[in-house]
């Protein structure tokens, strides 16, 4: 059963500093691995999606990695923005994609 | 650029009734779920759907919860007798072919409020 771990929890930075995201899962035969950020009040915006044969996906600011061996994924945030202030989610799904199973979140906060 | 829309965008309803989601998809995806998301708690997966019929479903989606597309558009959740711990945000998404690992699209939710 896929467990999806995140840390932290909450993260305050101030603006421009780079920042990690930390996500693990428990079941490494994942067949692809999604960043997603959610806005208060909102739904859920794919940012990066890993295919299961891929190690990275790269978006303007955002870098995402994966590493199956080691069950984990991380999201790099280079120079922050106020406008990057939300949750940050991490979500695996299984094979075929049919089922997604999510993280409980990162909340940022990016001070200006 | 295309969406997916949910309506209601808050629906209140009393102990015990049923309750209907809708979800208009992206008209030319193929594969549709329903997430929920208690307050506070993580994004929970409760079905996919391809083809007409159900692809994976969770432990939460039992007898009390069912899925349909009625027609070309769109795409419902039933939740039958509904009880108070009902009451949660639900996610729709639809992505376009899942076997490509394409992303999938959310729609704003719908918040179920059951009193």
């Amino acid at each position: 059963k896929q467990e999806v771990t995140q840390i932290p929890a909450a993260l305050s930075v101030p603006e421009g500093e780079n920042l990690v995201l930390n996500c693990s899962f428990t079941d490494s035969a994942i067949y692809n691995l999604q960043w997603f950020r959610q806005d208060p009040g909102k739904g859920l915006t794919s940012l990066l999606l890993i295919q299961s044969s891929q190690r990275e996906q790269t978006s303007g600011r955002l870098n995402a990695s994966l590493d199956k061996s080691s069950g984990r994924s991380t999201l790099y945030i280079a120079a922050s923005q106020p406008g990057d202030s939300a949750t940050y989610l991490c979500a695996g799904s299984n094979t075929g994609g049919f089922k997604t199973i999510f993280g409980a979140g990162t909340r940022l906060f990016v001070k200006a | 650029e295309p969406e997916v829309t949910q309506t209601p965008s808050h629906q209140v309803t009393q102990m015990g009734q049923e309750v209907i989601l809708r979800c208009v998809p992206i008209s030319n995806h193929l594969y549709f779920y329903w997430y929920r998301q208690i307050l506070g708690q993580k994004v929970e997966f409760l079905v996919s759907f391809y083809n007409n019929e159900i692809s994976e479903k969770s432990e939460i989606f039992d007898d009390q919860f069912s899925v349909e597309r009625p027609d070309g558009s769109n795409f419902t959740l039933k939740i039958r007798s509904t009880k108070l711990e009902d009451s949660a945000m639900y996610f729709c998404a639809s992505s376009p072919d899942s076997l490509s690992n394409q992303p999938q699209h959310f729609g704003d939710g719908t918040r179920l409020s059951i009193l």
